[in-house]
């Protein structure tokens, strides 16, 4: 198993433009999420998934949409990119929704100009 | 743990000796609790977990003790070895009824050889 797998490791993007991070899981997990991580500050969440085609918003959405048309696949979306968008971006999933491990990908670098 | 601004709290230990990391957890309803570790560029990885039935729970080299009177959480690290170097997270979550996990800020562990 490849476990949560994150891409583009590094991105940078100008003021309005617009990306996705890709984040899949190949353990057949059920939760996925996003989270985003700052300096000197733990982990918040962005949005996260109960399931194929089921999105709920976390403590932080504003600014970012996310989709699971899968349940191997949990894209997040930036549709106009701004600065306080800078961060680093991890992926998470666990097994079921009532079970709380998660597992976290290797990151996404995103800076924003 | 908690941080000041852009700075981790930092814990330096010599090889060998034992670490504790300690954090401060603020949802009184929170009944499940995991320590979390990230190394450098690197997403976070779970090192033990900790129900609010417990009060000590142990795993290899590490041990996690709660205190639900003051809400207080440590990780413990028996014989630190360079490889603990990283930062290290505690996080909160209400079993079942929430999906969402609230990260504390972290703490460094430096290992000093």
């Amino acid at each position: 198993n490849a476990g949560v797998t994150q891409t583009p490791k590094f991105q940078v993007l100008k003021t309005g433009q617009s990306m996705t991070l890709q984040c899949a899981q190949d353990m057949n997990h059920e939760y996925m999420s996003w989270y985003r991580q700052d300096p000197g500050m733990g982990l918040r969440l962005i949005h996260y998934s109960v399931g194929a085609g089921i999105t709920d918003q976390g403590e932080v959405p504003n600014g970012y949409n996310v989709s699971r048309s899968t349940t191997e696949d949990f894209p997040l979306r930036l549709l106009s990119a701004a600065p306080s968008q800078t961060s680093v971006y991890f992926c998470a999933s666990k097994d079921r929704v009532y079970t709380d491990t998660q597992y976290f990908g290797p990151g996404t670098r995103l800076t924003v100009l | 743990g908690e941080s000041v601004g852009l700075h981790l709290p930092t814990l330096s230990v010599q090889e060998g000796d034992n670490s504790i990391i300690n954090c401060a957890y603020s949802n009184s309803a929170s009944d499940y609790f995991i320590w979390y570790k990230q190394e450098s560029g690197k997403g976070p990885q779970f090192i033990i977990d900790i129900r609010s039935n417990m009060d000590k729970r142990q795993g290899q080299r590490v041990t996690v003790l709660l205190n639900k009177t003051v809400k207080h959480l440590s990780l413990q690290i028996a014989a630190t070895q360079p490889g603990d170097s990283a930062v290290y997270f505690c996080a909160e979550t209400i079993t079942g009824g929430g999906n969402k996990l609230t990260f504390g800020t972290g703490t460094q562990l430096k290992v000093e050889l």
